[in-house]
């Protein structure tokens, strides 16, 4: 079946350093995927997705590669912010019945100013 | 951009009342609507996929007679705690699948108390 693993948390950054969350998944055929944030308190927000092979989705600063010879879709900012603080969850969207999304476990990054 | 709203935001109860939770997509149409369960500090699980117009699907270990869950139409899904108890304390999240480009989009969720 379908599968998402991505980096356990937390990851503790100062403000304006690099991040990356590591995301690999396990699918058959062409996956759609995607990044939610989670913000304290709230439900889940697409933060970006790609649907094929080499597409990058970006937003908000944040990017993501859909690299389908290493099955992955690394979530990277390059300054990241206080206000980045947030739960990050990547997750795929196959092509079985129901094409349901199938969530990471989530990886919690907090901020330092 | 899509929107799903999800209502209340929080409920308190006491044990052994049942809570309802509305989810509405405000300017798309859904046919298949989702409920998620996320504990503290977890990922989120899936509950039950829910279909406009026929029964929900429960994923295994889901009590379906516990969480009742009606899709009446193609904006609004609700999902029903019965006989609640300290237990079904929870962050419950409803997506919505907007019918015209295939995505899920999420409610804010529902965090519900159980004295």
């Amino acid at each position: 079946g379908n599968s998402v693993t991505q980096m356990e948390g937390p990851v503790t950054l100062s403000e304006e350093a690099f991040l990356t969350i590591n995301c690999t998944y396990t699918a058959t055929g062409y996956p759609s995927l995607f990044w939610y944030v989670q913000y304290p308190g709230e439900g889940l927000q697409l933060l970006l997705k790609a649907t094929k092979a080499d597409d990058k989705g970006s937003n908000k600063g944040f990017e993501a590669t859909y690299r389908k010879e290493t099955t992955s879709f690394h979530l990277e900012k390059g300054s990241v912010q206080v206000s980045d603080s947030a739960v990050y969850f990547c997750a795929l969207r196959g092509h079985n019945a129901g094409n349901m999304l199938t969530f990471g476990g989530g990886t919690r990054l907090m901020v330092k100013p | 951009g899509a929107v799903v709203s999800q209502h209340p935001s929080w409920v308190i109860c006491k044990s052994g009342t049942s809570v309802k939770i509305e989810c509405r997509s405000l300017d798309f149409q859904a046919t298949t609507m989702f409920w998620y369960r996320q504990f503290p500090k977890q990922s989120l699980m899936l509950m039950a996929t829910s279909n406009e117009g026929s029964k929900a699907t429960y994923e295994q270990g889901v009590e379906k007679d516990k969480f009742l869950i009606n899709h009446a139409s193609l904006t609004l899904s609700t999902l029903t705690v019965t006989s609640a108890h300290p237990e079904d304390s929870s962050f419950y999240i409803c997506s919505a699948r907007d019918l015209g480009d295939g995505f899920q989009y999420f409610g804010a969720g529902t965090r519900l108390s159980v004295l």
